[in-house]
């Protein structure tokens, strides 16, 4: 089966750590995506990357960091510099970039809490 | 403020009634996308619309963009307790990014 993975579902931190969340893909899509979603505000772009070894900020990337050296992964780290870490952490992927048309597949997401 | 600004934030309907989610952004659409979420789930897409006026459906469940590309709604029909969820609508930016409005929580009691 074709799909995104998240892992783990349930991620608990001490302040000041930092986190590194996966996802993986192997749907041979070449975009993949970090969002943030908080009760009543949507999801927020975390970061983006269109190709390997290349990626964009997205609106809220600051105390965030990502890297792209497979085509399939994409992983997150929650660095002591985000202030409110506690989310929960969506990552999609598409064919394309959404700027051209192409819907977005998500995974199942990662709750993050930090204490 | 939002970019994309979805209404009602809540509903809260009887099973077998209709429904419609409105979603209206302060700038031009090119590409208007519809997502439902199951509460601490991903997201799962329904619908892409990118031309002024366009309507798609699937199963009881219709979108349309208006024709000033500037707003959509999302009509459900004769709802079910399967429909609830979170629906989200998003929308392409220039520059390739992608942003959502901020959802509509749908309750269907039985």
């Amino acid at each position: 089966d074709g799909g995104i993975t998240q892992s783990p579902k349930y991620l608990f931190r001490k302040e000041g750590q930092n986190v590194t969340l996966s996802c993986e893909q192997n749907l041979n899509h070449d975009a993949m995506y970090w969002y943030r979603q908080d009760p009543g505000q949507g999801l927020r772009l975390i970061y983006y990357s269109q190709i390997v070894n290349d990626f964009q900020k997205g609106d809220i990337a600051e105390g965030y960091s990502v890297s792209r050296e497979k085509k399939e992964s994409f992983p997150l780290t929650v660095t002591s510099a985000q202030k409110n870490p506690t989310a929960f952490y969506l990552c999609a992927s598409s064919i394309g970039l959404a700027g051209g048309m192409y819907e977005q597949y998500f995974g199942p997401g990662t709750r993050l809490t930090v204490t | 403020s939002q970019e994309l600004e979805q209404s009602p934030q809540s509903l809260i309907v009887q099973e077998g009634k209709n429904l419609t989610i409105n979603c209206t952004s302060s700038k031009t659409l090119y590409g208007l996308y519809w997502y439902k979420q199951k509460y601490g789930e991903g997201l799962i897409f329904l619908m892409m619309l990118q031309k002024g006026g366009e309507e798609k459906s699937h199963e009881k469940i219709t979108a349309k963009l208006d024709e000033k590309k500037q707003q959509s709604s999302l009509h459900i029909t004769a709802s079910q307790p399967s429909h609830a969820g979170i629906y989200l609508c998003g929308a392409a930016r220039t520059g390739n990014q992608f942003y959502f409005g901020t959802g509509t929580s749908l309750t269907v009691i039985p």
